[in-house]
């Protein structure tokens, strides 16, 4: 079965110093792994997704994430935070094998407050 | 272009009433999916709908809720005799036919159901 777990549910940054946010995968077979994030009162926008290309993919707005297979993670990055940044970040693996459909299974979320 | 349109976008019931939730997807797509989303939890599937079929719906609790794409129209998410339980945030998201297991979903601004 498909799973993701991240392993803090807030982050607490200051601008301009950069940012972890940590997600361990698990799946059966060879998994898609996205990035979603969630600003207050709006949906979710993709940041950046890996489908078994490059192991380090870059997004939007500076975020980037690398796939270790090794370690079953997929931590979201981000070399200098932003006040914009503060959001909601979701993990998401696909609960589909390629071919599939959009049936995603998402993580429990990290909630990034960004301070001046 | 619009965006997935949601609507309402926030809705309040008291328990035994009906809730009837609205999506109109991205012009161009024909796949629909509804999530729920919990106080401090990350979205949980619920059911996937392509025109007038649906696909999915192995996340659907088996009582009192329903979900529809018809031809016409937009997609609709029934909730019959709410509980508490039931409030929580419902997501609708779209993809294109070319979408599939992209992992790429559009998500609306939600619609968020509060049961009194």
């Amino acid at each position: 079965a498909q799973s993701v777990t991240q392993l803090d549910s807030h982050v607490s940054v200051s601008e301009g110093t950069p940012v972890l946010l940590r997600c361990n995968y698990s799946s059966s077979y060879s998994p898609s792994l996205f990035w979603y994030v969630q600003h207050p009162n709006k949906g979710l926008q993709l940041l950046l997704k890996y489908t078994s290309a490059a192991t380090l993919v870059k997004g939007i707005n500076g975020f980037e994430a690398e796939f270790k297979k090794s370690e079953t993670s997929f931590h979201l990055t981000k070399p200098s935070a932003h006040m914009s940044d503060a959001a909601e970040y979701f993990c998401v693996v696909s609960g589909q094998p390629s071919g599939g459909y959009n049936k995603l299974i998402f993580g429990a979320g990290t909630r990034l407050a960004v301070h001046p | 272009n619009a965006g997935v349109m949601q609507n309402p976008r926030h809705l309040v019931r008291r328990r035994g009433q009906e809730a009837r939730l609205r999506c109109s997807p991205m012009k161009g797509h024909s796949h629909v999916y509804w999530y729920r989303q919990l106080p401090e939890e990350g979205l949980k599937f619920m059911v996937y709908l392509q025109k007038e079929n649906i696909i999915d719906e192995s996340g659907m609790p088996k009582e009192r809720f329903s979900a529809e794409f018809p031809k016409e129209g937009p997609s609709i998410l029934r909730i019959q005799q709410v509980v508490r339980g039931d409030s929580a945030a419902y997501f609708c998201a779209s993809s294109p036919p070319s979408g599939l297991n992209t992992g790429e979903l559009f998500f609306g601004e939600g619609s968020r159901l509060t049961v009194l």
